[in-house]
């Protein structure tokens, strides 16, 4: 059974940095592509992030550049989303997902972290 | 960027109608496009890849058709687990886009 479980998610004030991590479980880590995905409340879905399986090809929403960096571990089949210089409007659910094979689409989804983003 | 317009943004619906939702792309997307269920508090699911193709698992109630720019899922007979919001996204080209979502409440 697929499982993908995130943390890190919490309070940080306006310009802060947090790591999120997704710990994931039931396939071979190291083959797929993965994403992060937001939520703002109430709002629809956004694609933040996404990294190859190797890990050297990463691609990102433009709100983010700059900020946001996607990594992993496949060693450890894990994910990072490490986000600095954070703004009130990155406050939102984020979600880990893998990549469905020969597509860009989301796979399996994690249930979330939620990141608030507040002074 | 590609843009993804949902229509409609909501709608009412009585269990064991015909629900059919549109989602329609600013510029041609082939068939690059899923569609994912999302209940309250709970992380999104995926339903159908590549417009029409329905994911493991998932029950045949759920269909999808569509190229270029105009897609729709219908879901053929609706029951009370389908009341959820529905999001098409396309995966022609980065940024990696969604639309607003269509919300399907009970009538």
């Amino acid at each position: 059974e697929v499982q993908l479980v995130e943390s890190g998610g919490g309070l940080v004030q306006p310009g802060g940095s947090l790591r999120l991590s997704c710990a994931a479980s039931g396939f071979t880590f190291s083959s797929y592509w993965m994403s992060w995905v937001r939520q703002a409340p109430g709002k629809g879905l956004e694609w933040v992030a996404n990294i190859n399986p190797d890990g050297n090809r990463e691609y990102y929403v433009d709100s983010v550049k700059g900020r946001f960096t996607i990594s992993r571990d496949n060693t450890k089949n894990s994910l990072y989303l490490q986000m600095n210089s954070l703004r009130p409007e990155d406050t939102a659910v984020y979600y880990c997902a893998n990549t469905k094979p020969n597509t860009v689409m989301f796979d399996y989804w994690g249930q979330g972290t939620l990141v608030t983003v507040s002074s | 960027d590609i843009q993804m317009t949902q229509s409609p943004s909501s709608l009412s619906a009585s269990v064991g109608d015909r629900v059919t939702i549109t989602c329609r792309a600013s510029q041609g997307i082939s068939i690059f496009l899923a569609w994912y269920q999302q209940k309250p508090g709970k992380a999104p699911k995926s339903l159908i890849y590549a417009a029409s193709s329905l994911q493991s698992g998932v029950p045949s109630k759920f269909s999808g058709s569509g190229s270029g720019t105009d897609f729709t899922l219908t879901i053929s007979s609706l029951q009370p687990e389908d009341f959820a919001t529905y999001y098409c996204q396309q995966y022609k080209s980065y940024p990696l886009t969604f639309g607003g979502g269509t919300k399907v409440e009970i009538k």
